[in-house]
């Protein structure tokens, strides 16, 4: 079975600071693929990143960026000089390898960036 | 731009009523949709796989016949909550694998209230 773990529910920061949201997930699957979603208040899932079990590079896009750990089974995610615009729940995600394209969703840490 | 959409964003039924929410993917084909249904502040919970020219693959403990999932063409999948009632009321979002399956895209989500 497959399991997403995002243990913090709710993170409050002022804005300009940087916040990391942690991810762990469980898999059995050598191959497999990690996501992280942006869930605005208003509901539409913005995709952010994919990420496949074969590469472990770490990314930056802008003020976000990305570190996976295989070895701790780990997917964080960094916001840097964070934006009251950032203020939105996000969540993890895993795909196996395996057919049908089935997600595994966190539950979702909730972001507030204050002024 | 959005890549699936959803109609309608918003519906309030009577309790008793079908409701029925199309799921369109814009610009590239999709044999396969996902349903899921997410309570406030609750993660996504997925409920059934929708599948171009065959039967809907459920998850266990969702009623087949209370959501009924037809996959009408390749671009278009729709979601019919039969004899509403008020527990069934959420945020019911649907989504599409594309570029191989590797990246999935949601829509912007319905909102259903049953009075």
């Amino acid at each position: 079975a497959q399991k997403v773990t995002q243990a913090q529910t709710e993170i409050s920061v002022v804005e300009k600071e940087d916040v990391t949201l942690d991810c762990v997930y469980e898999t059995r699957d050598t191959t497999y693929y990690l996501f992280w979603y942006k869930q605005p208040p208003s509901g539409e899932l913005v995709f952010l990143i994919r990420r496949n079990s074969f590469d472990e590079q770490n990314e930056i896009s802008g003020r976000y960026s990305w570190n996976f750990q295989k070895s701790t089974s780990s997917f964080n995610f960094t916001i840097t000089a964070s934006q009251v615009v950032d203020s939105a729940v996000y969540f993890c995600a895993l795909r196996g390898g395996g057919g049908g394209n089935k997600l595994t969703f966190g539950t979702g840490t909730q972001l507030k960036v204050e002024l | 731009g959005a890549v699936v959409s959803q109609h309608p964003s918003r519906v309030i039924c009577k309790s008793g009523t079908s409701v029925k929410i199309e799921c369109r993917s814009l610009d590239f084909q999709a044999t396969t949709m996902f349903w899921y249904r997410q309570f406030p502040k609750k993660s996504l919970m997925l409920m059934a796989t929708s599948n171009e020219g065959s039967k809907a693959t459920y998850e266990q403990g969702v009623e087949k016949d209370k959501f009924l999932i037809n996959h009408a063409s390749l671009t278009l999948s729709t979601l019919t909550v039969t004899s509403a009632h008020p527990e069934d009321s959420s945020f019911y979002i649907c989504s599409a694998p594309w570029t191989g399956g590797k990246t999935q895209y949601f829509g912007p989500g319905t909102r259903l209230l049953v009075l």
